[in-house]
């Protein structure tokens, strides 16, 4: 199975400030069509996960673009700019590259 | 809009079965995979597997193999798991989400105790 993971377990942020988050693959997630197959989700307290990024680099509808994310085949980066107080909760990556799908551990983000 | 309705909270006994569904509205039900993930109380996500409700095929991850079985009624747009010979394991929020995970449910807890 492909490993994903994510450091740091957590993050304090001061509103308005940045924070990254990186995810580190076992195994190379760019798909023979050419897709990097890296997803970011986040999970508010309480509340079901919702997809912010998907194939790596791509904004899903109607997350702001304060979110984005980069990487190479195994190494990627989530960066939150301006950080808001409704961006805490814990964040996760995760793959679909090939069975079984995985996710990283998370991190968990706070506001100082 | 896309909606991802699941079934309440179950208590259920070690060594029997349970089923919870996803009811789905707002696009074609028949034509995209329902995926089934579970996160144990604290836990991250594991993905359990998926069925493509237009013809029934399904994929399990192997580490649900004989545990979780995936099914669909077209006819009510609905999906459903069924969990059994339940442990404390399996004590957990199981939830539907959609490919890519763009529509979650909103899970529901399965709490197995005696």
């Amino acid at each position: 199975d492909i490993v994903l993971t994510q450091a740091p377990l957590s993050v304090s942020v001061t509103p308005g400030e940045s924070a990254s988050i990186s995810c580190r693959s076992s195994k190379s997630l760019l798909s023979s069509k050419g897709i990097t197959s890296l997803y970011w989700y986040l999970q508010r307290p309480g509340k079901s996960p919702q997809l912010l990024i998907y194939q790596m680099s791509n904004l899903a509808s109607g997350v702001p673009d304060r979110f984005s994310s980069s990487g190479s085949e195994t190494d990627f980066t989530l960066k939150i700019s301006k950080v808001e107080t409704e961006d805490v909760g814990v964040y996760y990556c995760g793959h679909r590259l090939e069975y079984p799908f995985t996710f990283g551990s998370g991190t968990k983000l706070e506001i100082k | 809009q896309v909606q991802l309705q699941q079934s309440g909270a179950e208590l259920v006994k070690p060594g029997s079965s349970v089923k919870i569904s996803c009811k789905a509205s707002g696009y074609t039900f028949t034509s995209y995979d329902m995926h089934w993930i579970k996160q144990q109380p604290g836990n991250g996500l594991e993905w359990i597997g998926w069925i493509y409700p237009g013809n029934g095929n399904t994929k399990y991850n192997q580490k649900f193999n004989g545990k979780a079985t995936l099914t669909a009624d077209k006819s009510s747009s609905t999906a459903y798991m069924q969990l059994s010979s339940l442990t404390s394991e399996d004590s957990a929020v199981y939830f539907c989400a959609t490919p890519l995970g763009a529509y979650w449910g909103q899970g529901t807890l399965v709490t197995v105790s005696s």
